[in-house]
C-alpha cells in the first residue's frame, strides 16, 4: 500500500493555463501536508505548506481535505519555469519526523 | 539565504567498499535528516536525527549504515559495504521544528553514489 498517491502524469499544458493536481494519503494519522517541486536530477524544494483552511501564494493554492485524505495544488496562469516535477509531501504524527513521498507529477509547461 | 551543503556531489565507488557522504545542515537547525533517491523512482526516508541520536530510521537504514554529527556543523551518512542497489541520490536535509508541528524540510542538493 502506497502512504502517498499522486498521478504521474505527465502534464503537458500551455503558457497561461490552469493546472491543478491531486494527491491522496492513506493514513488518517497524517498532520503535516507540503508540496515540493523538484526539477531534474535536483533536490526537493518547498513550495508551499498546505494548511487545513487552504493557503494561496501567488499563482499556487493548495488544498487539504483531512476527510478525503486528498490534498491538491492549483497553478494559475502556468509559466515556462513552472516545469518541474511536483512531489506531494506527507508528514504522520505516529511517525515523527520522517516524510512520505509521492512519486511525483511531471508538469511541462510548453511555449 | 542559508541552505545546506553536501559533498561531494557525485562519488563513485566499487561494491563492497565503504562511503562517507557529507553534510552541513543549515546553521540553527535541530533536526536533520537523509534520504535517498533511486534513478526514476520516489525520494525515500532513511533516518531522522535529534539530539546526538537517531530519532527514527527506516527498513532501509540496516546495519550496513550508520549516522554521525562528528562536531557542531557536520553530519554524516556511512555506508559500510556499497552494494550495487545503493547507487542512488542521497539528500540530507534540516529542519528547526521536530515532527508535531509544520516542519519544512530543507534539501541539499544531493550526493550522486554510484557503485561499481
Amino acid at each position: 500500500r502506497k502512504e502517498v498517491e499522486q498521478d504521474p502524469g505527465p502534464f503537458n499544458v500551455p503558457e497561461g493555463a490552469t493546472v491543478a493536481f491531486n494527491c491522496t494519503y492513506s493514513n488518517s494519522a497524517s498532520q503535516s501536508f507540503f508540496w515540493y517541486r523538484q526539477d531534474c536530477r535536483k533536490e526537493p524544494k518547498l513550495l508551499m505548506s498546505v494548511y487545513s483552511s487552504g493557503n494561496e501564494d501567488g499563482r499556487f493554492t493548495a488544498q487539504l481535505n483531512r476527510a478525503s485524505q486528498y490534498i491538491s495544488l492549483l497553478i494559475r496562469d502556468s509559466k515556462l519555469s513552472d516545469s518541474a516535477t511536483y512531489l506531494c509531501v506527507v508528514n504522520m504524527r505516529n511517525t515523527g519526523n520522517q516524510f512520505y513521498f509521492g512519486t511525483g507529477t511531471s508538469l511541462t509547461v510548453i511555449p | 539565504e542559508p541552505e545546506v551543503t553536501q559533498t561531494p556531489s557525485h562519488q563513485v565507488t566499487q561494491m563492497g567498499q565503504e562511503v562517507i557522504l557529507r553534510c552541513v545542515p543549515i546553521s540553527n537547525h535541530l533536526y536533520f535528516y537523509w534520504y535517498r533517491q533511486i534513478l526514476g523512482q520516489k525520494v525515500e526516508f532513511l533516518v531522522s536525527f535529534y539530539n546526538n541520536e537517531i530519532s527514527e530510521k527506516s527498513e532501509i537504514f540496516d546495519d550496513q549504515f550508520s549516522v554521525e554529527r562528528p562536531d557542531g556543523s557536520n553530519f554524516t551518512l556511512k555506508i559500510r559495504s556499497t552494494k550495487l542497489e545503493d547507487s542512488a541520490m542521497y539528500f540530507c536535509a534540516s529542519s528547526d521544528r521536530g515532527g508535531y508541528s509544520y516542519n519544512e524540510q530543507f534539501f541539499g542538493p544531493g550526493t550522486r553514489l554510484t557503485v561499481l
